[in-house]
């Protein structure tokens, strides 16, 4: 089955310095892999996808993630991070096989930044 | 552009008490679903659709029942309200099951005491 493994429950990072979050997955066939972000008190947004194009994805607001699948990571970066990137980020995993969840979702990753 | 729209936006229940939460998209998307959003457990799957008049269980479906009768609504009810049933609930929607971006409503903070 299909989960989703975020190596960091939280992160913090000073302002203008680069932001890593981690992301580690488990798939049976090739997966699709998303990071959302939710800013306190709202929904989520989709920041990236990957779907089997290319290794590298970019995204909304700056945000880039490689899949490797070597590694079976997917983790986000930064080079600078802003003020309003802090929130909390969460990875996700979709394949066709678990017929009873198509989107995993990791336990989340909570970023602050420091002024 | 409403997108996904869920009502309400908070509550607070006595155990036992029932009530059902609206999700209503605008999209004509296929897929709908229920999450409950809890302290360092990400979002867990409670139920889904894939369509009009259907709907599926997905990992944590024990003490909520749902209903699509229309392509647009996707309603998540909870019979006999419990303590643990104290989270935040999330609905989505999407046009695919693979590939394709989720889109989620604001969240309805629920109390139960």
């Amino acid at each position: 089955a299909q989960s989703v493994t975020q190596l960091d429950s939280h992160v913090s990072v000073s302002e203008g310095t680069p932001v890593l979050l981690r992301c580690n997955y488990s798939s049976s066939y090739s997966p699709s892999l998303f990071w959302y972000v939710q800013h306190p008190n709202k929904g989520l947004q989709l920041l990236l996808k990957y779907t089997s194009a290319a290794t590298l994805v970019k995204g909304i607001n700056g945000f880039e993630a490689e899949f490797k699948k070597s590694e079976t990571s997917f983790h986000l970066t930064k080079p600078s991070a802003h003020m309003s990137d802090a929130a909390e980020y969460f990875c996700v995993v979709s394949d066709l096989v678990d017929d009873n969840n198509d989107m995993r979702f990791g336990a989340g990753t909570r970023l602050t930044v420091k002024p | 552009n409403a997108g996904v729209t869920q009502t309400p936006k908070f509550r607070v229940l006595k155990t036992g008490q029932s009530m059902t939460l609206l999700c209503a998209q605008d999209m004509n998307h296929e897929y709908m679903y229920w999450y409950r959003q809890d302290p360092g457990m990400g979002l867990r799957l409670i139920h889904y659709s894939v369509g009009e008049g259907t709907t599926a269980k997905g990992e944590v479906p024990d003490g909520y029942n749902v209903s699509r009768l229309k392509k647009q609504n996707f309603l998540l009810g909870l019979e006999s309200a419990a303590p643990s049933q104290t989270s935040v609930y999330f609905c989505a929607s999407k046009e695919s099951r693979m590939n394709t971006e989720a889109f989620f409503g604001q969240g309805t903070r629920l109390t139960v005491v």
